[in-house]
């Protein structure tokens, strides 16, 4: 079983539309959860932060921790077809060793259509 | 603010050769980390330094690889002998200090091809 499992879609939607994106972890160590976007042929860029159950919102973007499901999603209100792009959840340890290692989802392919 | 900076963007080697690949931090950064990203799979830790210190290594292959973080200059990701199952995108990651309550800043990417 994967440490972190996310659907890799790819998943179309028209502009303006509600998109929810979402991830399963298997270990309950997992304490930081955040979630990067990425273009294609660039580096992941940071978009949510987020270290305790419950939700986190910024503008158009809500991040949302289940830590009792071991369940984390990331909604995107008003679509734009700017937002398409390869969306990437990660979650790291708050100790031990590997407290600087960042567990990446697969990612899912999202695609806004005008 | 110039970011993360890596270098070069594409590097082409035959197998057998070797590859260097360089990361310079955000300034005032001084933790860096190295992701691969293999096509069809997400980023995969590789390792984590400090200036001349190796924090965490446990995600770098035991063999031809080697990473370091010297006192002056870039971060140096080193892949002695490559073969074609090295072609990927490599990715670094800076922070100012150790991993806090952020994530951290990615650089665009070394995308790396063996030919």
């Amino acid at each position: 079983q994967k440490e972190v499992e996310q659907d890799p879609g790819p998943l179309s939607v028209p502009e303006g539309a509600i998109v929810s994106l979402n991830c399963t972890y298997s270990n309950s160590a997992f304490q930081y959860f955040m979630w990067y976007r990425q273009y294609s042929r660039k580096g992941p860029e940071l978009l949510m932060y987020t270290y305790s159950s419950g939700n986190k919102e910024d503008g158009r973007f809500t991040a949302q921790v289940d830590k009792s499901s071991k369940y984390i999603s990331l909604f995107i209100r008003d679509s734009q077809p700017s937002d398409s792009a390869t969306y990437l959840c990660a979650i790291r340890f708050t100790g031990g060793t590997s407290y600087g290692k960042l567990t990446f989802g697969q990612g899912t392919i999202l695609t806004v259509h005008p | 603010n110039a970011g993360v900076m890596q270098n070069p963007r594409h590097l082409v080697r035959r197998r057998g050769q070797e590859a260097r690949l360089r990361c310079s931090p955000m300034k005032g950064h001084s933790h860096v980390y190295w992701y691969r990203q293999l096509p069809e799979e997400g980023l995969k830790f590789m390792v984590y330094l400090q200036k001349e210190n190796i924090i965490d290594e446990s995600g770098m292959p035991k063999e031809r690889f080697s990473a370091e973080f010297p006192k002056e200059g870039p971060s140096i990701l080193r892949i002695q002998q490559v073969v074609r199952g090295d072609s990927a995108a490599y990715f670094c990651a800076s922070s100012p200090q150790g991993p806090g309550k952020y994530g951290y800043t990615f650089g665009s990417g070394t995308r790396l091809t063996v030919v």
